[in-house]
């Protein structure tokens, strides 16, 4: 069964480094995202991208994340410089496209990212 | 402004009784709902969906109930089984794309 693929599984970084997050999503899904997951806390969306743009971002996106969809298959979230409460668990998601509409959105395993 | 809300962070219940997680949500617009299930060091795992035109949406041991006028939401395990244990999530989405989730349910199937 096809299936998002993230990497690393575990991210450690100092604190103002810039990391990149990488995602694989299912190959004939269009629609991307990305979310994550502070501990003990909800999932919360952080960007969608279809087309090659951005389609929506939450107050959470702000100058220092960025999306690229570099090639065909790999979907990468940069932090530019990374900050403390940045340390969370990151979801990439896909889902189909059919009339335009997104469907359900099926994520990968997650990334760990710690910033010390 | 929580759009989605799971006002209890924890279920118990015997393995073979019914599990009812319930959800609401305060934002209209809303028009398709999801049910996700999560466990540790794990990605979310989409569970079953609805659409605002039905009020029913079933698929082997899960139902989803939408009750629109109350805003509310329910996910029925039958039976539920010990490997049902896990993070249950409820999500919204208003239009294509961004999807809101709950705080999540904890729920405990004991053998």
């Amino acid at each position: 069964e096809p299936e998002v693929t993230q990497t690393p599984s575990h991210q450690v970084t100092q604190m103002g480094q810039e990391v990149i997050l990488r995602c694989v999503p299912i190959s004939n899904h269009l629609y991307f995202y990305w979310y994550r997951q502070i501990l003990g806390q909800k999932v919360e969306f952080l960007v969608s991208f279809y087309n090659n743009e951005i389609s929506e971002k939450s107050e959470i996106f702000d100058d220092q994340f960025s999306v690229e969809r570099p090639d065909g298959s790999n979907f990468t979230l940069k932090i530019r410089s990374t900050k403390l409460e940045d340390s969370a668990m990151y979801f990439c998601a896909s889902s189909e496209v059919i009339g335009a509409i997104p469907y359900e959105q099926y994520f990968g395993p997650g990334t760990r990212l710690t910033v010390t | 402004d929580q759009q989605v809300k799971q006002n209890s962070p924890s279920l118990s219940v015997q393995e073979g009784r019914i599990s009812i997680l319930n959800c609401d949500y305060t934002n209209s617009m809303f028009d398709y709902f999801l049910w996700y299930k999560k466990y540790p060091a794990e990605g979310p795992t989409f569970l079953i969906s609805i659409s605002s035109i039905k009020d029913k949406n079933e698929d082997g041991r899960f139902t989803v109930f939408l009750n629109k006028s109350a805003k509310h939401l329910s996910l029925h395990i039958v039976p539920s089984q010990p490997g049902d244990s896990a993070v249950y999530f409820c999500a919204a989405s208003a239009r294509a794309g961004k999807s809101t989730f709950g705080d999540g349910t904890t729920l405990t199937v004991k053998p």
